[in-house]
């Protein structure tokens, strides 16, 4: 069964306007869900993580996610997006024995 | 603080031929992955070591993957013999513990002709 869902391929989106990258999950107990970007010719890198507690969580480059258990969502949000936020964007969730999953990516097209 | 390193960053290789990655940790991460990431996919864990030891290394192809992490710092992923469908690139990242936020190295592209 697929753990996490990018429903996704592509998001295009215009600068200086919101964006939202969506994930849904699936697993049993209590996630851990974290989103990461991906630059050409580069690794993942870091951007937020959800494990408990408030449901908007705060992260790296003023990107925000918000974690909605009654329909098993953690959207990646900003409220105004820059060219330099196109790049690969991966959710990933921790499920009971620390098995990780990552979604299969959304690629975010910001055109100025 | 120095991030995950890895070597070579990139490699191409024939079939059948047998090819090793390098990964060095951030220091005082007692937990390390090894990722295989195909063109257009999300990573896929391979292997995951705690400390010397193998947490979980059930999507390991272990008739051609071998890993080791033999003083809990520094490992090598292994492919002998490679096959076509192992082009792709090489993920290694670690954390601090088991479930702690991972920290990814820049990758190894491998190339099987």
């Amino acid at each position: 069964a697929q753990s996490v869902a990018q429903p996704e391929d592509q998001v295009n989106v215009a600068e200086g306007n919101p964006l939202t990258v969506k994930c849904t999950y699936s697993v049993s107990g209590n996630p851990y869900l974290f989103w990461y970007v991906q630059y050409p010719n580069r690794g993942l890198q870091f951007l937020l993580k959800y494990i408990t507690g408030d449901n908007l969580v705060k992260g790296s480059y003023g990107f925000e996610a918000e974690f909605n258990k009654s329909q098993t969502s953690f959207h990646l949000k900003k409220p105004s997006a820059l060219v330099s936020d196109s790049a690969l964007y991966f959710c990933a969730v921790r499920e009971n024995f620390n098995k990780f999953y990552f979604g299969s990516g959304t690629k975010l097209n910001v055109k100025p | 603080e120095a991030g995950v390193a890895q070597s070579p960053r990139y490699k191409i290789i024939e079939k059948r031929q047998s090819v090793a990655f390098w990964c060095n940790p951030i220091s005082g991460h007692a937990t390390l992955y090894w990722y295989q990431q195909i063109l257009g996919q999300g990573p896929k864990l391979l292997i995951q070591f705690q400390n010397n030891g193998v947490v979980d290394d059930s999507q390991l192809p272990k008739d051609r993957f071998s890993a080791e992490r033999l003083k809990g710092v520094d490992s090598t992923l292994k492919i002998q013999p490679a096959k076509l469908e192992d082009s792709a690139v090489y993920l290694c990242a670690s954390s601090l513990d088991q479930g702690g936020t991972q920290y990814f190295g820049p990758g190894t592209r491998l190339l099987v002709l």
